[in-house]
């Protein structure tokens, strides 16, 4: 099946700092990505979706300087948390989706971001 | 708007008895319907994808059933284990990312 994986894990971060999280399809490509965001005992929370070599969508709330999304190739995309803050800290997962809207989308593991 | 609806919202069962997970959307115009499995603190396994032409998926002990005009589908759990226990998610899909109800944890007592 095909398999999408994130880097880091887990991160801690000092207030004030950026972080970045990886997102790549391993054995497939893929031309859409999302990027959802899960507090605790909530959701998923869809945050923006992003198409290889354009621009990334937010959902309405979502604040677009301080989520920096680039999908720069078919099996990459990044999410940088920009001057982080404690509200921040959550579990952050990407998903990926080979073609059609219609498409199955698969999911990575997540990323447990800490700001301190 | 897609709106999901999960219940119950938790439920603790003994283990080995038979149960049924409820999903419901409010936009029935959808091309398919996932259920998955997210354990704590991890991410998303993916159980069962349902076509929007089809009624029903069937994995192992796992059978899903879709009512596509009455904006419904259901999780059905047989001989329920231990290891069941995680939270069960339904995410409706139109051309749009999925969009998740709030899940069901389930309990699955030895």
């Amino acid at each position: 099946g095909a398999v999408v994986s994130q880097h880091p894990s887990w991160v801690i971060c000092k207030s004030g700092t950026s972080v970045k999280i990886e997102c790549r399809s391993l054995d497939f490509q893929a031309t859409t990505m999302f990027w959802y965001r899960q507090f605790p005992k909530q959701s998923l929370m869809l945050m923006a979706t992003s198409n290889e070599g354009s621009k990334a969508t937010y959902e309405q709330g979502v604040e677009k300087d301080k989520f920096l999304i680039n999908h720069a190739s078919l099996t990459l995309s990044t999410l940088t948390v920009t001057s982080a803050h404690p509200e921040d800290s959550s579990f952050y997962i990407c998903s990926a989706s080979i073609g059609a809207s219609s498409g199955e989308q698969y999911f990575g593991p997540g990323t447990r971001l800490t700001v301190t | 708007k897609q709106e999901v609806t999960q219940i119950p919202a938790a439920l603790s069962v003994p283990e080995g008895e038979n149960l049924v997970l409820n999903c419901s959307f409010t936009d029935s115009a959808i091309y398919n319907l996932q259920w998955f499995r997210q354990d704590p603190g991890k991410g998303l396994t993916s159980l069962l994808l349902i076509q929007s032409s089809q009624r029903e998926q069937t994995s192992g002990r796992l059978n899903a059933s879709l009512d596509k005009s009455s904006g419904r589908s259901t999780l059905y759990i047989a001989a329920s284990q231990p290891g069941d226990s995680a939270t069960y998610l339904c995410a409706p899909r139109r051309n749009t990312p999925l969009v998740f109800g709030k899940g069901t944890r389930l309990s699955v007592i030895a």
